[in-house]
């Protein structure tokens, strides 16, 4: 069973526009959200993250919002490029002992100049 | 720059040989991990390195070895490659087990055939 669901498998935004990136969580045990950026023939690179006592967290064009109690999060970037053109995928970390990250499967973000 | 390295970028092997793959990294971090990401899905933890503790998932096949001979290197060995064991394997090291901040390597691509 799917843990972590981002359930739209791509997004096509036009440049200068928001692009957002949804992501929902079934464990409440989770503390710990984040989001990768993989291109073609690369692998993911950290872009933000947040934690679960925050609700926001901001970095230049990226935004990430945690709703804890609808075990939601999106990513938020504003404004898009085409360089941002990418799969995301959502991850988050349990508490406790056991920090292992389980990711999403990816939304693949296309950036229409 | 330091980074995290996966030899080769792609593996075809025949069913039921033996397969290594490669994993090296210069961050002289702790925590080395290996996934396993099938077409369209999320990617899989198969097993990480606390240093040299080993720590493998309940649902990883025993098909799925793993070997850290040192801080630097960590293989991943399939014992007897089924056509099911096609996938991309990514992996990703961390400080420690609290830093969800993973570097990835590029991935290996494994053919099976």
């Amino acid at each position: 069973d799917q843990q972590v669901k981002q359930n739209s498998p791509s997004l096509s935004v036009q440049e200068g526009r928001i692009s957002i990136l949804n992501c929902d969580y079934t464990n409440s045990m989770f503390d710990y959200f984040l989001w990768y950026k993989k291109y073609p023939a690369e692998g993911p690179t950290f872009l933000i993250s947040i934690s679960s006592i925050k609700d926001k967290n901001e970095d230049g064009r990226f935004t990430v919002f945690l709703n804890k109690s609808a075990k939601h999060l999106s990513l938020h970037i504003v404004p898009s490029q085409p360089g941002d053109s990418a799969v995301y995928f959502c991850a988050a970390r349990s508490g406790g002992s056991n920090y292992k990250l389980t990711f999403g499967k990816g939304t693949l973000l296309t950036v229409n100049p | 720059d330091a980074m995290v390295i996966q030899n080769p970028r792609y593996q075809v092997t025949q069913f039921g040989k033996p397969v290594t793959l490669s994993c090296s990294q210069t961050l002289n971090h702790n925590v080395m991990y290996w996934y396993q990401q099938k077409s369209s899905q999320a990617p899989k933890l198969l097993f990480h390195y606390y240093d040299k503790d080993f720590n493998n998932e309940a649902d990883t096949p025993d098909n799925f070895q793993s070997r850290r001979p040192n801080t630097s290197f960590c293989f991943l060995d399939i014992r007897s490659p089924g056509l099911g064991d096609a996938a991309m394997y990514l992996c990703a090291t961390s400080r420690d087990m609290a830093d969800g901040g993973y570097t990835f390597g590029s991935g290996t691509r494994l053919t099976v055939v």
